[in-house]
């Protein structure tokens, strides 16, 4: 079955750098790649979704990139903030149903002033 | 601002008791999910429905139920609570390959 992986459980960084989020997945390309956001207690926040064919799409701060050679997509958080500090989840569609999705384990961002 | 709207956001249930968790979403969207997360075992989704009366299971079907008999009424069922069922659901919305719109969660407690 399909699996998606989010490596790093934890990540810290200074305000003002570029918060770069990892999510690897196996076998087959998925028609697709979302990321979430999510605050303590709270359901996910949709973030972005990135197609196969797209090699990289940003969103104000915001850039996700797809590596199909790499099976790898990368998240990242241009001049960083506090209030970015948040569990980042990654997901992809499970099998061949692409309104499933199943999603990565999630990376806590910390941003210290 | 779309929304998908959970009942209640926090619950203290007896075992054995039958729970009905309800999940609104105002968006006319096909898709809607229950997953529950837990510490350590992220996201896991229960069950799944694409259309009115239509359900699908998920990864974790067992002790759960759900209904859906209109359009922006999804609803899970835990037909004799347990205590390992104490968790944080969550209740989603998508059409057709795109992003979920999730509910701000129920935390249920069984004792």
């Amino acid at each position: 079955s399909q699996k998606i992986e989010q490596n790093s459980e934890a990540l810290n960084i200074q305000e003002g750098k570029t918060a770069t989020l990892t999510c690897n997945y196996t076998n087959y390309s998925p028609a697709y790649l979302q990321w979430y956001r999510q605050d303590p207690g709270r359901g996910p926040v949709f973030l972005l979704l990135i197609r196969e064919n797209e090699k990289e799409k940003r969103k104000e701060r915001l850039k996700v990139t797809f590596d199909t050679t790499l099976k790898q997509s990368l998240f990242h958080i241009t001049a960083s903030q506090p209030a970015d500090s948040a569990t980042y989840l990654c997901a992809r569609p499970k099998n061949s149903s692409a309104s499933k999705i199943i999603f990565g384990s999630g990376t806590r961002l910390s941003i210290r002033p | 601002d779309v929304k998908v709207t959970q009942s209640s956001r926090y619950l203290v249930k007896r075992t054995g008791e039958k729970v009905f968790l309800e999940c609104v979403q105002d968006m006319d969207h096909e898709n809607m999910f229950w997953y529950r997360q837990d510490p350590g075992l992220g996201l896991r989704l229960i069950y799944f429905s694409y259309d009115v009366k239509m359900k699908e299971k998920g990864d974790i079907p067992e002790g759960y139920s759900v209904s859906r008999e209109k359009k922006e009424r999804f609803s899970l069922i835990l037909e004799s609570a347990s205590t390992n069922q104490t968790s944080m659901y969550l209740c989603a919305s998508s059409l057709q390959n795109s992003g979920y719109t999730f509910g701000s969660g129920t935390r249920l407690t069984v004792v």
